[in-house]
């Protein structure tokens, strides 16, 4: 069966601090990935996806970046964090255009 | 473009109560529709899911009917446990002729269920 990590659970950063988030899939070749933000009291908004190695599409310009170094590994990035970058970052993947399985998500608070 | 809206919450039910939580959609071609449903912490699960309309999702006790008809996918449960207190997501799946890949997902209800 599949299954999805993410790592850190948590995460506690100064502003203009780098970032490094990290999701991988194990039981499953050549996914779709995405990643997501959660912010409190909003609903979800896709980041970016992936439907292939070093295959980045970008949904919402800001200062995060993305990266996908192998097949089943994939990356969120950000050279100087801001305030406005809190909220819980979900990864996804799937198999198809349509479900998405979901990680356990890191909890990212910049102060 | 695709949107989806979903009942307001907070939700608060008394256990073995009758659970319905309100989804409609607007969408290009017939998406798939889905229920996602969110512990307290933790991730995105998913709930059910249908493909096509008139077909009904169903899991754990919890059932969605797909109505072209009325733009509809309400959550429906006969009898409410302590154990389902969650928030729960109403989604949209991509339209394959548009080439998106994203999800366009409510903005969840948060359920609360008491003993």
């Amino acid at each position: 069966s599949q299954t999805i990590h993410q790592w850190p659970a948590t995460l506690v950063q100064p502003v203009g601090s780098p970032l490094s988030l990290e999701c991988t899939v194990e039981g499953t070749s050549n996914p779709n990935l995405y990643w997501y933000r959660q912010a409190a009291g909003r609903g979800l908004q896709l980041l970016f996806y992936s439907v292939g190695i070093g295959q980045i599409s970008s949904e919402v310009p800001q200062n995060l970046s993305a990266s996908r170094p192998q097949d089943r590994q994939f990356i969120l990035s950000s050279k100087k964090l801001l305030l406005s970058d809190s909220g819980f970052y979900l990864c996804a993947w799937s198999l198809s255009r349509d479900t998405q399985y979901f990680g356990p998500g890191t909890r990212l608070t910049v102060l | 473009g695709n949107s989806v809206t979903q009942m307001e919450g907070p939700v608060t039910l008394s256990e073995e109560a009758f659970l319905t939580i309100n989804c409609t959609y607007t969408a290009t071609g017939y998406p798939s529709l889905f229920w996602y449903v969110q512990y307290p912490g933790e991730g995105l699960q998913l709930l059910l899911k249908a493909t096509k309309a008139d077909d009904k999702g169903s899991n754990k006790g919890f059932e969605a009917t797909y109505r072209k008809e009325t733009t509809s996918f309400h959550l429906e449960k006969g009898s409410v446990q302590v154990s389902d207190s969650a928030v729960y997501f109403c989604a949209l799946g991509p339209y394959s002729g548009a080439g998106s890949y994203q999800l366009t997902f409510g903005k969840g209800t948060k359920l609360s269920v008491i003993p």
